[in-house]
């Protein structure tokens, strides 16, 4: 079946360091694939996503790029703030379908 | 204000009352999903509509019942609550069959 692993938390970084969240995936066909972002006591938000293979999705520095040679979809940005300190969660869903799989969540967590 | 709204954000109930929860969404979005949020387990979704009247079960519909007669309502309701019910329910909307677009959330407390 369809599914997502995605490294566990927390992580904790200071200010201005580099951030890496992996994210792997297992899939029938071509899925799309997300990145959510969850703040303290809200729902998910959309950071970024991509729906074909080499696809890089960005967005407020976050980038991540569609990899099916490895079925990843690393979520990477050069330099975190303070105010990045959130719940990241890695998605996919197939084409044409309703059922959108949820990885487990990462803490992140950016020291000043 | 437009935008996908829930209610209640908080409930405590106890073992084997019924409860409901409400999803209201202003943007005419087919599709409507129920999601629970457990510690370890991301989100998993329990139930979707792709129209009004349409509905479908997802991962972990048990012990689940949801309606649709509007398009803009998708009421999700626990028949006997139990405590493995215990969670953060979410409720989200698309367009169509690919970005969702999340609510606040419940947090549910089953005694």
């Amino acid at each position: 079946g369809n599914s997502v692993t995605q490294m566990e938390g927390p992580v904790t970084l200071s200010e201005e360091a580099f951030l890496t969240i992996n994210c792997t995936y297992t899939a029938t066909g071509y899925p799309s694939l997300f990145w959510y972002v969850q703040y303290p006591g809200e729902g998910l938000q959309l950071l970024l996503k991509a729906t074909k293979a080499d696809d890089k999705g960005s967005n407020k520095g976050f980038e991540a790029t569609y990899r099916k040679e490895t079925t990843s979809f690393h979520l990477e940005k050069g330099s975190v703030q303070v105010s990045d300190s959130a719940v990241y969660f890695c998605a996919l869903i197939r084409y044409n379908n309703n059922d959108m799989r949820f990885g487990a969540g990462t803490r992140l967590t950016v020291k000043p | 204000d437009a935008g996908i709204t829930q209610s209640p954000r908080y409930k405590i109930t106890e073992t084997g009352r019924q409860v409901t929860l409400m999803c209201h969404q202003t943007w005419s979005h087919s599709y409507m999903f129920w999601y629970r949020q457990d510690l370890g387990h991301g989100l998993r979704l329990i139930y979707y509509s792709a129209a009004a009247d349409i509905t479908d079960k997802g991962e972990v519909p048990d012990g689940y019942v949801v309606s649709r007669s509007k398009t803009e309502n998708f009421p999700l309701t626990l028949e006997s609550a139990t405590r493995s019910q215990t969670s953060v329910y979410f409720c989200a909307s698309s367009a169509r069959a690919e970005t969702q677009y999340f609510g606040p959330g419940t947090r549910l407390l089953v005694l």
